[in-house]
């Protein structure tokens, strides 16, 4: 039981690249999340998804995109990368009850 | 909108003392609370969580936290820490499933860096 796996752990991007952040859980939870984490900010919502077929905005959505055409998958979009993106990034899942399970971050840097 | 305020960046504590890290909410009504723990370069574990009912909950590595409506505080204690207890520390909040929420995630604080002194 792997529990939330993220996928890189660092990259670096150049501005206007993109790249998907890749996030897999096998605790068959239908809720999962994307933050992202800047330093004295806490965690931000960028998106979320309530099961396969449906996600929806969170607080802080520009920029990114998202899908979940699987149960376990769940995976985050970065067109034209910016150094606004430069974050370290969490993806989350949960059954339902509001307590999340994380993964152990990607260290995303936008030069 | 629901928010959540640590009024302490950072906390330097002597290892063998007691601690006490702040967090207070706004909710409409009793939100789903939580204290999340996170170590250098690493994602974030649940130290404890209340739902409802008694309102000392007990955590994992020692920790307790105790929730006041009449505050609008969750404070997370512990009665002695030790060195291990070094981290970046997380209050959150969520909407309770009975209120239609519980899917949108949760709100955290901007966190209490915990510093140990020996």
């Amino acid at each position: 039981n792997a529990g939330v796996t993220q996928t890189p752990k660092f990259r670096i991007l150049k501005i206007g690249q993109s790249m998907t952040l890749q996030c897999t859980q096998d605790m068959n939870h239908n809720y999962m999340y994307w933050y992202r984490q800047d330093p004295g900010m806490g965690l931000k919502l960028i998106y979320y998804s309530v099961g396969a077929g449906i996600t929806d905005k969170g607080e802080v959505p520009n920029g990114y995109n998202v899908s979940r055409s699987t149960t376990e998958d769940f995976p985050l979009r970065l067109e034209l990368a910016a150094p606004s993106q430069t974050s370290v990034y969490f993806c989350a899942s949960s059954y339902g009850q509001g307590e999340a399970f994380f993964g152990q971050g990607t260290r995303l840097t936008v030069v | 909108a629901q928010s959540v305020t640590q009024p302490d960046i950072h906390i330097t504590v002597s290892e063998g003392a007691s601690l006490e890290l702040r967090c207070n909410y706004s909710y409409g009504a009793t939100p789903y609370l939580f204290w999340y723990v996170q170590s250098p370069g690493q994602g974030l574990q649940l130290l404890l969580k209340y739902f409802s009912g008694d309102t000392l909950v007990q955590g994992i590595k020692g920790f307790e936290a105790e929730f006041k409506r009449s505050q609008s505080s969750f404070n997370l204690r512990k009665p002695s820490v030790h060195w291990s207890d070094a981290a970046e520390y997380f209050c959150a909040v969520g909407s309770p499933m009975y209120s239609g929420g519980g899917a949108d995630g949760l709100t955290f604080g901007k966190g209490t860096h915990l510093i140990i002194q020996p």
